[in-house]
């Protein structure tokens, strides 16, 4: 079956510091993995995707992810918190034979001036 | 582009009551999403369609319905309105080009819209 988990409900930062906000997911085939970020009272924005190539992916606001295949993990990373971070992240997989894309439960990041 | 509208913004209804949530989209997605957003649950997927005419169900399907009939729009309906529904729904499309590191896969969410079931 098809699930995602984000282990921490929250996770606290002190601005500067580096964040990391877990995901692990299992999935058949090759997984499609995401990343996205809810700021308070508004939808949800795109963050990155691994689909293939390089383990270490890149995206918006200086986030970057690493896929991990062995451990099943795809964990957001970003070198230097700000307190703007603060927000909602979900994680999220899809596999390359469907169509069905599932989020995680989501994880609180707070960054602490 | 408008992107993923959703409409209405708020709605409460009573029980047994029924509705229809609106979702359009004016960026030629095949695929189009519906999720329900309860606090502490994350997203759970509603009902799903990979184009006109196909749709199918996704984690938490009981209680709704959904329809295709254009690529625009993909309309979920309630037809018995419960507390337990009480939630924010979110729409969301995407597109899939072919397999590869060019594969252009993500969502575009809608704003949402937050249903209260008294």
């Amino acid at each position: 079956a098809q699930s995602v988990a984000q282990p921490e409900d929250q996770v606290n930062v002190a601005e500067g510091n580096p964040l990391t906000v877990k995901c692990t997911y299992s999935v058949s085939g090759n997984p499609y993995l995401f990343w996205y970020v809810q700021y308070p009272n508004r939808g949800l924005q795109f963050l990155l995707k691994y689909i293939t190539g390089d383990n270490l992916v890149k995206g918006s606001y200086g986030f970057e992810a690493e896929f991990n295949k062995s451990q099943t993990s795809f964990h957001l990373k970003k070198p230097s918190a700000l307190v703007s971070d603060s927000a909602l992240y979900f994680c999220a997989v899809r596999g390359d034979r469907g169509f069905k894309t599932i989020f995680g439960a989501g994880t609180r990041l707070f960054v602490k001036a | 582009n408008a992107g993923v509208t959703q409409t209405p913004k708020f709605r409460i209804l009573k029980i047994g009551q029924s509705m229809t949530l609106q979702c359009t989209q004016d960026m030629n997605h095949n695929y189009m999403y519906w999720y329900r957003q309860d606090p502490g649950m994350g997203l759970k997927l509603i009902y799903y369609s990979v184009g006109a005419g196909i749709t199918d169900k996704g984690e938490v399907p009981n209680g709704y319905n959904v329809s295709r009939s254009t690529t625009e729009d993909f309309p979920l309906r309630l037809e018995l309105a419960a507390p337990s529904q009480t939630s924010v729904y979110f729409c969301a499309s995407s597109y899939s080009v072919a397999s590869g590191s060019s594969a252009q896969i993500r969502f575009y969410f809608g704003p949402g819209t937050r249903l209260t079931v008294l």
